[in-house]
């Protein structure tokens, strides 16, 4: 497996507070993805990063914001965490675009977030 | 939007019976790749198909894609509990005019019963 970790593993908290998930790799990829899984909706983009400080919007970007201050780092922040948000959230890698050739995305283990 | 599907959602089989997942895309893809979830687990890349018509093979795994590249199958001959898992077909996305990031299918749960 690819060196990517996530942190926290799992978190519970409340309506209205932030939350920061931790993206962490080793492979000095330059692409790096937020996914959230839910069922019956398969894996859906929340944001990416083509390098340090670029970041888009995917396709549920609305709520969530991201950083990428270093290549190894790229943190999601729920400013105000809603009970809609409650979901998995998978962070991937990629050494380039998603559309180009050898653009297969390694993942991280995840994070299964509870919003009461 | 442009929107990537796949059936059936849900499939139980028989260990040695064969099983076949299909993807199917709004718009024409440039490429498709498959990934396999483990229960509990994160997806894991399969293969990636660039031509039309293209079929690759991974010993039992055998992946085509459509002569149009809107569609594409996965097919598992004589399933193993092994087998089980969640399987993702994947395209590129199209989001505000680049065509940089991939649009995951909804999925296919696979049950293999010993």
């Amino acid at each position: 497996d690819a060196g990517i970790t996530q942190s926290p593993r799992h978190k519970v908290t409340e309506t209205g507070t932030p939350v920061t998930l931790r993206c962490h790799q080793t492979e000095n990829h330059r692409y790096m993805y937020w996914y959230r899984q839910d069922p019956g909706h398969g894996l859906r983009l929340i944001h990416y990063s083509y390098g340090v400080k670029d970041t888009d919007k995917g396709e549920v970007s609305d709520g969530y914001s991201v950083s990428r201050s270093k290549t190894e780092d790229f943190l999601l922040t729920l400013e105000s965490a809603t009970s809609s948000q409650t979901s998995v959230y998978f962070c991937a890698i990629s050494e380039s675009e998603g559309a180009g050739l050898y653009n297969e995305q390694f993942f991280g283990p995840g994070t299964r977030l509870t919003v009461l | 939007g442009q929107q990537v599907m796949q059936i059936p959602q849900y499939q139980h089989v028989q260990e040695g019976e064969d099983f076949t997942t299909y993807c199917n895309s709004s718009t024409t893809l440039s490429n498709i790749q498959w990934y396999k979830q483990r229960p509990g687990g994160h997806p894991v890349f399969l293969i990636q198909l660039v031509k039309s018509g293209e079929v690759k093979k991974q010993k039992r795994l055998t992946f085509q894609f459509g002569e149009a590249k809107k569609n594409s199958s996965l097919h598992i001959t004589a399933t193993q509990t092994t087998d089980v898992g969640t399987y993702f077909c994947a395209g590129p996305g199209n989001y505000g005019g680049a065509t940089n990031k991939l649009i995951f299918g909804t999925g296919t749960l696979l049950a293999v019963q010993p």
